[in-house]
Order: structure tokens, then C-alpha cells, then sequence
């Protein structure tokens, strides 16, 4: 089955400073990556997601990228704010098969 | 904003007790899940329907188990609760079709003392 990591596991950024968060998957047919916020005390919540045949997609201050030929993808976040302090997790799948999530990680924003 | 709800948030209860974890979604999805949140973050898959009275067990094993009658609906029970049952547990759905995103509900922080 799928196995994907995640690095790091906590992150801390100035506020204004960029995070990235990087993840690789082992099954080379995982056609879908989304990305998971979670906030204190609530369920995780969809961000962002980028499918297999895009390499790179972009929301305001947050972007994802895809390298198929590693099996790695990224989350960027620019601009940081202390409200992007939450855990983020990243997740692989295939087709209708149910997503495989890393491990997480914490990020802490100092203002 | 998602339709899932899970109920109760907060639950603390004593040792050999039966609990059942609420879960209902307005969305008329087929696929739902549970999953274990443990302290160090991670999300455990413990159990899943692809719809009407099919279920799964997930990737960790748990001594719950789960039941889908309908299709807004995928309880979760505890036939006797351990302090080894303490954690977070998540419900979620997403749609039959690929590549859909999965709601998550708020989570039920279970303590069992």
C-alpha cells in the first residue's frame, strides 16, 4: 500500500518568513495530493490539493508542487501569519482508493 | 462549511463502560471514515464504508466497531472502554467519485478514566 512522509515535523517561522513542508509517497500511481489544515480544537480542513497532471497550483499565499518522477510534493506558504499556526498534513491517493495522510506537521508562526 | 457532525465533543467515562461515537452527515455521501488522532498528531484510519451496510477495518487495528444503516449516519461504539481508548477520534466523508476532498467533522475527545 501507500506510504507517505512528511518533514518536518515542527516548523517555526518569523511571521512574514515562508514555510515549506515536504512530503514523499512510495506508490507511483497516486494521482491525488491534497493538503489538510487543522486548528486547535476542530476537524482537519482541506487547503489545497493538486492532481497528477499538474506540477504546480497556486492559491493566493499558498502553493503546491508536484514532482512525479521523485514521488515528492511540497506545500509553500508565503506571507506567514500568526492565523496559518496550525498542523498540517499532506495525504496520497489513487483513483477511488481512500487517502494515506503523513505524519503531520506543527507550525508555529512568532510574531 | 461542512455538513458532519459528530457528537459528543468531549466525553469522559469510566472503565468497562459501553460508549457509542455519533456521527451524521447532510451531504449524502457514500464514503465515511474514522480515524484515531493520537497526541503526536497522527491520523489512524480505523474504519470505513463505501455506503450502505458495508464497512471496514482500517489501517490500525481498534477494538471498536462500526455499523452504516443509513447512509448519513456511521456510529461508532466501544463495548467496554479502557484508558487505552483515550484519544481524539475523527469522522469524515467524502464523494464516490475519485479525488474528492474528504469533510472532517469537529472530533470527540474521549477519556476514559
Amino acid at each position: 500500500g501507500e506510504n507517505v512522509e512528511q518533514h518536518p515535523s515542527t516548523l517555526s517561522v518569523q511571521e512574514g518568513d515562508s514555510a515549506v513542508i515536504k512530503c514523499t509517497y512510495s506508490d507511483s500511481a497516486s494521482n491525488y495530493f491534497p493538503w489538510y489544515k487543522q486548528e486547535l480544537g476542530k476537524g482537519p480542513q482541506l487547503i489545497i490539493d493538486i492532481r497528477s497532471n499538474v506540477g504546480e497550483k497556486k492559491d493566493q499565499r499558498i502553493a503546491v508542487t508536484l514532482n512525479k518522477t521523485a514521488k515528492h510534493f511540497s506545500l509553500h506558504i508565503t506571507e506567514t501569519q500568526p492565523e496559518d499556526s496550525a498542523v498540517y498534513f499532506c495525504a496520497a491517493s489513487f483513483g477511488n482508493e481512500k487517502l494515506t495522510f503523513g505524519t503531520g506537521t506543527r507550525l508555529t508562526i512568532i510574531p | 462549511e461542512a455538513d458532519i457532525y459528530q457528537t459528543p465533543r468531549y466525553l469522559v467515562i469510566g472503565t468497562g463502560k459501553k460508549i457509542t461515537l455519533e456521527c451524521s452527515q447532510t451531504m449524502g455521501h457514500d464514503k465515511m471514515y474514522w480515524y484515531q488522532q493520537d497526541p503526536g498528531m497522527e491520523l489512524h484510519l480505523i474504519h470505513y464504508s463505501y455506503g450502505v451496510n458495508s464497512t471496514e477495518k482500517g489501517d490500525l487495528s481498534s477494538e471498536s466497531t462500526v455499523s452504516r444503516i443509513r447512509t448519513e449516519h456511521f456510529p461508532l461504539t466501544l463495548e467496554s472502554a479502557r484508558p487505552s481508548h483515550t484519544s481524539q477520534y475523527l469522522c469524515a466523508s467524502s464523494e464516490t467519485a475519485m479525488n474528492t476532498e474528504a469533510f472532517f467533522g469537529q472530533g470527540t475527545r474521549l477519556t476514559v478514566v
